[in-house]
């Protein structure tokens, strides 16, 4: 079955450092461009950043520029997001999604919980 | 404030017809795709249209889409119970360069 995980979500505090993974399964990962997705509570979808298919080029939300860094295994069907400098505003459900041709996700993961709080 | 203006809400009967509209710019809709997702309570978006108004597969022809200059509509017909869900748009933003949702519409199916 094609199927995004996300894992690595958790409660934080302000400040603090999280790494984000996404494993793909049977999923054609290697050949689309990834994304990241968030979604704070009781509010609307937001994007993140993204990544080409070899990883070579990335671009990011201003509101995570610096501070999150998005990369990828395509060895092990792997996305990742690296979240340093933590803010309660990044609170959020991230969600990674796979591009399927315009900026357009076709497939998602089932979002993982991030809690910045002291 | 979302780069896309969505509706908060619309409402319709089940069986009735019900459109969701999407409002951006020159630097967005005007010139870029638009995408729909559908987000049932406490799951993840699904995408139900793409390229502007193309239907994945498994989608039914229930759900159409449209662009006209730089506004998007989602429209819904056959209403059924089970399509109480979170609609947004979203698409490329070309002078940002990132991707733009809109803020989300809440359908009730009366």
């Amino acid at each position: 079955e094609v199927q995004l995980v996300e894992s690595g979500g958790g409660l934080v505090q302000p400040g603090g450092s999280l790494r984000l993974s996404c494993a793909a399964s049977r999923l054609i990962f290697n050949n689309y461009w990834m994304h990241w997705v968030r979604q704070a509570p009781g509010k609307g979808l937001v994007w993140v950043s993204r990544i080409n298919s070899d990883g070579s080029r990335t671009s990011y939300a201003d509101s995570v520029k610096g501070r999150f860094t998005i990369s990828r295994d395509n060895a092990k069907n792997t996305l990742f997001l690296q979240m340093n400098s933590l803010r309660a505003e990044d609170t959020a459900v991230y969600y990674c999604a796979r591009e399927k041709s315009y900026e357009d996700f076709d497939y998602w993961g089932q979002g993982t919980l991030v809690t910045v709080s002291s | 404030q979302s780069a896309l203006t969505q509706p908060p809400s619309v409402s319709a009967a089940p069986g009735q017809k019900v459109t969701i509209s999407c409002s951006g710019s020159s630097s967005n809709i005007g010139n870029n795709y638009v995408s729909w997702y559908q987000q049932l309570p406490g799951t993840a978006p699904k995408l139900l249209i793409y390229d502007n108004n193309k239907r994945p597969s498994g989608i039914p022809d229930r759900f159409s889409g449209s662009k006209s200059g730089t506004s998007a509509t989602l429209g819904i017909t056959g209403l059924q119970t089970g399509d109480e869900a979170d609609y947004y748009c979203g698409t490329w933003d070309s002078s940002l360069s990132v991707v733009v949702f809109g803020g989300g519409t809440k359908l009730t199916v009366l």
